[in-house]
C-alpha cells in the first residue's frame, strides 16, 4: 500500500536491549524525520534526513542511532534502551523542505 | 532549539462557539509555518502551510493568519463541532533548516 508505514505498532522491551523501529515510505520523499511524543513536551525531533546517507541530529538525539541507506527507509535504533525512552515514536516524510509532513501511525514503545 | 509557544494549552467550548488559538515563534529568519490537527490515537494531519507575511488560509470552517514580522499565527474555528475536538499543533521552520519545531499544541474539546 502507498504511504508511510511504521513497524512494529507496539513494542515492549527491557532496559539495556537494542530495539529498532522501522519506517518505510512509498512516495520517494527526500526528507524523513523521527519524533517522539511525551506528555508535557509535544512532538520532539530526534533525527532527520534530507536524502539517502544524509542525517542530522534533532532536539533529543542521545541514545538513538539512525541510518538511511535507501531513500524509502529510515530505521531508528535504540542501542541500549532506557526507561526514559518509553514513548510514542512517529516517523514522517515530505518531498520538499517547506511542504507538509506526512506522519506514520506511530510506534508505542514501553521499556521495562 | 527554537521556542514555539501555543496558547491556550487547552480549551473547552460548546458546539456552535467560534474559537481561536495563538502560535508564537521567533520572527527572525522565518521560512515557513505549519498547522496540524491531531486526533487522539491518530497521526497528525496537515491543515495549512504558510510562508508569506499576511498569508490567510482557509479550509472549510477553519482558517489561519500569519504575521512573520511580529512572530505569530492565529488559527480560527468558526462554529465549532464535536468532530473538531483534537489537538492543534503549530510548527515553525527556521531559515537555516528544514526541520519542524513544534509547539506543545492546543487541546480543543467541543461538547454538544
Amino acid at each position: 500500500d502507498a504511504g508511510i508505514t511504521q513497524s512494529p505498532r507496539y513494542k515492549i522491551t527491557e532496559t539495556g536491549r537494542q530495539v529498532t523501529l522501522m519506517c518505510h515510505q512509498t512516495w520517494s520523499h527526500s526528507y524523513m524525520f523521527w519524533y517522539r511524543q511525551d506528555l508535557g513536551h509535544g512532538l520532539r525531533l530526534i533525527y532527520y534526513s534530507a536524502a539517502a546517507d544524509i542525517t542530522d541530529k534533532g532536539e533529543v538525539p542521545d541514545g538513538y542511532v539512525v541510518s538511511r541507506s535507501k531513500t524509502e527507509n529510515f530505521p531508528l535504533t535504540l542501542e541500549s534502551a532506557t526507561r526514559s525512552q518509553t514513548s510514542v515514536y512517529f516517523c514522517a516524510s515530505t518531498g520538499t523542505e517547506i511542504n507538509i509532513q506526512y506522519f506514520g501511525a506511530g510506534t508505542r514503545l514501553s521499556v521495562l | 532549539i527554537l521556542n514555539v509557544e501555543q496558547s491556550p494549552q487547552s480549551l473547552h467550548v460548546q458546539e456552535g462557539d467560534s474559537t481561536n488559538f495563538t502560535c508564537s515563534f521567533p520572527s527572525s529568519n522565518f521560512y515557513a509555518l505549519h498547522w496540524y490537527r491531531w486526533e487522539t490515537a491518530k497521526s497528525p494531519e496537515a491543515l495549512f502551510v504558510m510562508t508569506l507575511n499576511g498569508d490567510e488560509k482557509k479550509k472549510g470552517r477553519i482558517s489561519a493568519t500569519l504575521n512573520t514580522k511580529e512572530g505569530y499565527s492565529y488559527l480560527y474555528i468558526k462554529g465549532s463541532q464535536p468532530e473538531d475536538s483534537a489537538t492543534y499543533l503549530c510548527a515553525f521552520i527556521h531559515g537555516s533548516g528544514y526541520a519542524l519545531n513544534f509547539g506543545k499544541g492546543t487541546s480543543l474539546l467541543v461538547t454538544p
